[in-house]
Order: structure tokens, then sequence, then C-alpha cells
């Protein structure tokens, strides 16, 4: 089963707009992690936004936020007044407290394109 | 801003020769990783160390690849021999132990066998 499901490949959103990217994930481990990263036609991949499974708040950095409802195991992206720079590939992460483990699972990935 | 650095930036090479990526960490990070990605797989681990120990190396071709961490301060990654099926691009990220602390990525190599 995949860890990490990301249904989008592809979205259009017109600018100004905010714009929600889905990510579920899979998991028996009570303790993780959730990770965004954003990876520009440029190629680079540019952390966003982190959310803890006991984290009590949805996470929030400027114009990103987490919509994190753990019960269904989702952790939505959520970018508000979406901008033509934010037009790139967005990846969900996650890691798994096992003793020890700093890996990321990365899911397939959905590309957002802004329309001006 | 500290950033995770990666050399070369670009490599075409025939199939058949060897190939060295190189990748300095940010300063202070115990923990680096390999990724290589492709269309078709996306982003997959190759490696990783911690305190420059290998922990885990399952996702990498054992037979043409190996990594290192001859000091804390690079990491490399060689393919020997190289084969057209490697061409992807290949991130270097590190970061620290603990929870909430992020992979930080390098710009990548993006390595094409001819």
């Amino acid at each position: 089963a995949q860890k990490i499901t990301q249904t989008q490949p592809g979205m259009f959103v017109q600018e100004k707009e905010a714009v929600t990217l889905d990510c579920t994930y899979d998991t028996s481990d009570p303790s993780y992690g959730l990770f965004w990263y954003k990876q520009p036609s440029s190629g680079e991949m540019i952390f966003l936004i982190y959310q803890g499974s006991y984290d009590q708040q949805n996470a929030t950095e400027g114009r990103y936020s987490l919509n994190f409802q753990k019960a269904r195991k989702s952790a939505n992206l959520v970018i508000s007044a979406s901008q033509l720079g934010d037009s790139a590939m967005y990846f969900c992460a996650m890691r798994e407290e096992d003793f020890g483990n700093e890996k990321l699972t990365f899911g397939t990935g959905t590309r957002l394109t802004i329309i001006p | 801003d500290a950033r995770v650095t990666q050399t070369p930036r670009h490599k075409v090479t025939e199939m058949g020769q060897e190939v060295t990526m190189r990748c300095q960490p940010i300063l202070g990070h115990n923990t680096v990783f390999w990724y290589r990605q492709t269309m078709m797989q996306g982003l997959e681990l190759l490696a990783y160390f911690r305190n420059r120990a290998p922990l885990d190396d399952s996702g990498m071709p054992k037979d043409r690849f190996s990594a290192e961490m001859p000091d804390a301060t690079l990491a490399t990654l060689k393919i020997q021999p190289s084969e057209p099926r490697d061409s992807a691009v290949y991130f270097c990220a590190s970061g620290s132990t603990g929870m909430r602390e992020p992979q930080h990525f390098g710009d990548g190599t993006r390595l094409s066998i001819l």
C-alpha cells in the first residue's frame, strides 16, 4: 500500500485564489511527522511546512497552512492568495518515528499551475 | 542562508564510465541522504547516513552504486559502471535528528548517461 497518496497529478488555479493540495497517508505509528516540499521548474526542493502527529494546532507558515485531519489521515496543504510564483510541483512526505528513523517517504506530487 | 552544495550540477557521460557526485551538507547537520528522481519512479531514497555511519542503503543497486562519507563535510555517490537507466536527477539532503527537523536539499545533479 502507498504510504503517501497525492491524488491530484495536476491542478490549474486562477491567480489570487486559494488552493488546496490533497495528501493522505497510511501509518500505524502513533508518532509521525508530515512535510510539504515545493519543487519549482528550476529543480530545487524547498521545504514549506511541517505538521507533527501530536500537534494540537494546524501548522501555518505565511501563506501556507496545513489542514490536518488525523482521523481521516489527511494533511492537505492550503495556499492562500496564490501567486504566479507558486507554480511548481508540490510533494507531501512522511517520517515515521521508528527508533532512529529519519527517512522520508514521498508522494508522487501535484503539479500546480497558477493562471494569470 | 546555509545550503547543501552539490557538484557537479550537470553531468553527461557515456555508459560504462565512472560517475562521482559530491555533496557538502549544511554545517552542523548529522544526517545525509541521497535521492534519485525520475519521471517514472519519482523520488527514491538511495542511501542515508547518520553521524557519517551508513544506516540504510537498501534503495541502492549494490553492484554498481556506492555511497560514502569520508568526513563530515563530504558525502559521495559513485556509479561504476554507469548505464543509460541511471540517467536521473540525484539529490543530496542533510538534516538533524529530531522529528520536526526537515531535510534540506541541494540543487541536484542532473545526470545523463549516453
